[in-house]
């Protein structure tokens, strides 16, 4: 079955404890994505990837690393959580994503809900 | 940055009502794509419409773009309690070239059975 799969689904930390937020896809997807979802919000993105070893900022990068060293794989890194970084958390993929803007849907995992205390 | 922006932020209907959301968009896009959600789970893909095109369809799903009014609305034909969950219009930022979907906030639909 096609899908993207985070773990952990909930996590409660505290501030300043590291943290890593795994996202694997198994739909050989060359783009991956992580965004966060807040209330009012909608949902932000943080960090976007467009293949094995190309990363790039989204929106709201602050406080967040990513890194894509296999094409399956995009794991979301919280050096130094921070309550203002308690969100739901998404990971998704897309076969898609050409230059130009032009981009095919997004699978999406089910999602991360993260509390730092 | 939020390029959708959805109207209504709620709705409430009975089942086998139509519901229709709008959303706005500021910058020239290359496709526009409707998205589901169920409350706390993953965002699924509904419907994407390119900006060429000015109407699709799904199934009970119908989607028009006007791109001269940078708009675009969902209709949900013969509602059922199941279709209860939120809502979001997503597009490409086609000015930047920047590779992502932006989403707006979001329309809850509340069907009542």
């Amino acid at each position: 079955e096609a899908q993207v799969t985070q773990n952990p689904r909930y996590l409660i930390t505290v501030t300043g404890k590291k943290l890593t937020v795994t996202c694997s896809q198994n739909m050989n997807h060359e783009y991956m994505s992580w965004y966060r979802q807040d209330p009012g919000l909608g949902l932000r993105q943080i960090y976007y990837s467009m293949n094995v070893e190309v990363t790039d900022k989204g929106d709201v990068p602050e406080g967040y690393k990513v890194s894509r060293k296999e094409k399956r794989n995009f794991p979301l890194i919280l050096e130094s959580p921070s309550p203002n970084q308690t969100s739901l958390y998404f990971c998704a993929s897309s076969l898609l994503m050409l230059a130009g803007g032009n981009t095919g849907e997004l699978f999406f995992g089910e999602g991360s809900r993260l509390t730092v205390l | 940055s939020q390029q959708g922006e959805e109207d209504p932020q709620a709705l409430s209907i009975q089942e086998g009502e139509n519901a229709t959301m709008n959303c706005s968009y500021k910058t020239s896009i290359n496709n526009l794509q409707w998205y589901r959600q169920n409350s706390g789970r993953g965002l699924v893909h509904l419907i994407l419409i390119r900006s060429n095109e000015r109407e699709k369809h799904s199934g009970r799903l119908r989607v028009t773009l006007d791109t001269s009014k940078k708009s675009s609305s969902l209709l949900i034909t013969a509602s059922r309690a199941a279709d209860t969950a939120s809502y979001f219009c997503a597009t490409d930022d086609g000015d930047t070239g920047r590779r992502a979907l932006t989403f707006g906030s979001g329309t809850r639909l509340q069907v009542q059975p």
